[in-house]
């Protein structure tokens, strides 16, 4: 089965610099994507980025971007000029590109932004 | 706007009591889920749905059970709730790839 693991329970960085958050999965499978969904205190899941195993290059979303290394099998997301609108529960997650698969959730990182 | 709506927001039960959560698409999306968020794990898959007509096991079903009423609604029912049901619920459809999630469901069973 596949898991995924958020190595970082918390997080905190100051507004305007740059924070990498951590994620590594473990899969037997070849095809699959990966994503980092953001959790503000209001509750509502919010994708903020998605990579397709078969690109190798690294998706990017204005301020957010990943290191996709897939023979690491590591997932990080990196947010530049972090804003306070940025703290949240952000959480990592694995599909298998058989979409009959349902999505696994890392345990979450929760960013704090400092003023 | 588009999306998945699910109700309530919040709901606080007694032991014992019991309730469905619904949750519509309009999307048509063909796979639809129920998650339960609790803190430091994550989210866990309770039940899905695959298509109309179709629900399946996730890692945590017991106490639960699912209808999917049509392609649209997909609705969690707990027959009789326990303090251990105690949690954040969410349901999700998909596609392909991502999925979009309701508001979420925040249940306290006392």
């Amino acid at each position: 089965a596949q898991t995924v693991t958020q190595s970082q329970p918390e997080m905190s960085v100051q507004e305007a610099e740059t924070v990498t958050l951590s994620c590594t999965y473990d899969t037997s499978e070849s095809d699959y994507y990966l994503f980092w969904y953001k959790q503000p205190p209001s509750r509502q899941m919010i994708l903020v980025i998605r990579q397709e195993a078969y690109k190798q290059q690294n998706a990017t979303e204005n301020r957010f971007s990943v290191n996709f290394q897939k023979a690491a099998k590591s997932f990080s997301l990196k947010i530049s000029d972090s804003q306070l609108g940025d703290a949240a529960m952000y959480f990592c997650a694995y599909r298998s590109a058989d979409l009959g698969n349902d999505m696994r959730f890392g345990a979450g990182t929760r960013l704090t932004v400092k003023p | 706007n588009a999306g998945v709506t699910q109700t309530p927001k919040f709901q606080v039960l007694k032991t014992g009591q019991s309730m469905t959560l619904q949750c519509a698409q309009d999307m048509n999306h063909n796979s639809m889920y129920w998650y339960r968020q609790d803190p430091g794990m994550g989210l866990r898959l309770i039940y899905y749905s695959a298509s109309e007509g179709t629900t399946d096991k996730g890692e945590v079903p017991n106490g639960y059970n699912v209808s999917r009423l049509n392609k649209r609604e997909f609705s969690l029912r707990l027959e009789s709730a326990a303090p251990s049901q105690t949690s954040v619920y969410f349901c999700a459809s998909s596609w392909t790839g991502a999925y979009t999630f309701g508001s979420g469901t925040r249940l306290t069973v006392v």
